[in-house]
């Protein structure tokens, strides 16, 4: 059964810290991707990786960077967050060349 | 800009009751096309994937009109474990981009 886990359900930082969330899969899956998702938005996408070291934008990189320095890690980094990033954050991957995403249980994250 | 645009509902139907969501999207190179259910306050996930001939799962049908630019989904007969949010997913080449999903609340 595959299993995508984020580091935090909750998560609550100040204006101008730096936040990390970390997303971890366990089926050796090639694709890794970071969304947020906000109420009459849907999700949209910030950051993928479809393998070790690699990372491309997605939609909404402003803010954000990643990293991915094993294959089943994959960590989004607000270098100093801001209000405008408080939102429910959904790591998932998934097989190169497949087209079902995992996604984990997301981290509902409030910048105050 | 990328749009994949669904009808945000709600959608309040009785138990037993057949129930249709469309979505539109705005690439005609589109390849691939699902539906993503996701619960409240729960991550999503794959309900089922569209097929251009159209395909069906128990009481759930996919079709694809790609003259149109549309996807549907219907459900036949709903439950009340129905209630959900239900995505609507189109790739975009390198990515997939999400619809801002449809609501649906089935009642007793």
């Amino acid at each position: 059964d595959v299993k995508v886990t984020q580091s935090s359900r909750y998560l609550v930082k100040r204006t101008g810290e730096k936040v990390f969330l970390e997303c971890v899969q366990d089926m050796d899956h090639e694709n890794m991707f970071w969304y947020r998702q906000d109420p009459g938005l849907g999700l949209r996408l910030i950051y993928f990786s479809y393998d070790v070291k690699m990372k491309e934008k997605g939609d909404i990189p402003e803010g954000y960077s990643v990293s991915r320095e094993k294959k089943e890690r994959f960590s989004l980094i607000l270098e100093s967050a801001s209000t405008n990033q408080t939102s429910m954050y959904l790591c998932a991957s998934s097989y190169q060349g497949a087209y079902e995403q995992y996604f984990g249980p997301g981290t509902r994250l409030t910048v105050t | 800009r990328k749009e994949v645009e669904q009808d945000p509902g709600p959608f309040n139907v009785p138990e037993g009751a057949t129930v249709a969501f469309n979505c539109t999207y705005s690439n005609s190179a589109s390849q691939s096309f699902f539906w993503y259910r996701q619960d409240c306050r729960k991550e999503p996930k794959l309900l089922m994937s569209v097929y251009s001939s159209g395909n069906e799962d128990g009481r759930f049908t996919a079709q694809l009109n790609r003259a149109s630019q549309y996807i549907s989904l219907l459900i036949r007969d709903s439950k009340l474990s129905d209630s959900a949010t239900y995505l609507c997913v189109v790739d975009y080449g390198q990515n997939f981009v999400f619809g801002p999903g449809t609501r649906l609340s089935v009642l007793p």
